[in-house]
């Protein structure tokens, strides 16, 4: 098992561009959910999914779109890159309802700098 | 949901125990106590949880008070690769429920 798969690893945009941040799981996990860690910082929920077809917002959704069209993939669109959005990204998964808690399993991080 | 408050920062010597103190006072009935970890950069991982009852897994034990109001966590012998950020966590595992991180603590251990 790969567990949580996100990719780029690294991403230099500059500010107005517009990029995807990929994140697959191969747990067959129904939660998925994408967190930014500013320097220093703890993270913070921006989009979460509890399932195919299913999205909401979390702490920080300003600037960002989600979608979930299959259990396995939750990409994150940046739709117009600012200086604010240099973070570190990660995505993280789990299973449903109480059995799955939450255990979450994250994957390694997407390092995004918007100059 | 309940906060959570975590000293920032603390040392402990290699092989020696590591006791990581949390303080939820707001704590409710049906909210579990969590903890992660995150090494240099790398995405959290998941430690131990429990509701009440003490437990305890290959990685760490989780004490929580009986009133439920505080909780520790203990790495038994804690080694140069736990020095990591600890993340206390406490949230009721209802449906589409997603963890929010703090600042945690910052162990060093040290040699």
């Amino acid at each position: 098992n790969a567990g949580v798969t996100q990719t780029p690893k690294f991403q230099v945009l500059k500010t107005g561009q517009s990029m995807t941040l990929q994140c697959a799981q191969d747990m067959n996990h129904e939660y998925m959910s994408w967190y930014r860690q500013d320097p220093g910082m703890g993270l913070r929920l921006i989009h979460y999914s509890v399932g195919a077809g299913i999205t909401d917002q979390g702490e920080v959704p300003n600037g960002y779109n989600v979608s979930r069209s299959t259990t396995e993939d939750f990409p994150l669109r940046l739709l117009s890159a600012a200086p604010s959005q240099t973070s570190v990204y990660f995505c993280a998964s789990r299973r449903s309802g109480a059995g799955g808690a939450n255990v979450l399993t994250f994957g390694a991080g997407s390092r995004l700098t918007v100059l | 949901d309940a906060k959570t408050t975590q000293p920032p920062s603390m040392d402990c010597a290699e092989g020696r125990a590591a006791n990581l103190p949390c303080n939820h006072s707001t704590i409710s009935g049906n909210e579990y106590v969590y903890w992660y970890r995150q090494i240099h950069s790398q995405g959290p991982q998941y430690i131990i949880h429990g509701l009440k009852n003490n437990e305890t897994n290959e990685m760490a034990s989780l004490i929580i008070t009986e009133d439920r109001k505080s909780s520790t966590l203990i790495l038994p012998h804690a080694t140069l690769r736990d020095t990591a950020v600890y993340y206390c966590i406490v949230r009721d595992n209802n449906a589409g429920n997603m963890l929010t991180f703090g600042g945690g603590t910052r162990l060093m251990v040290k040699p």
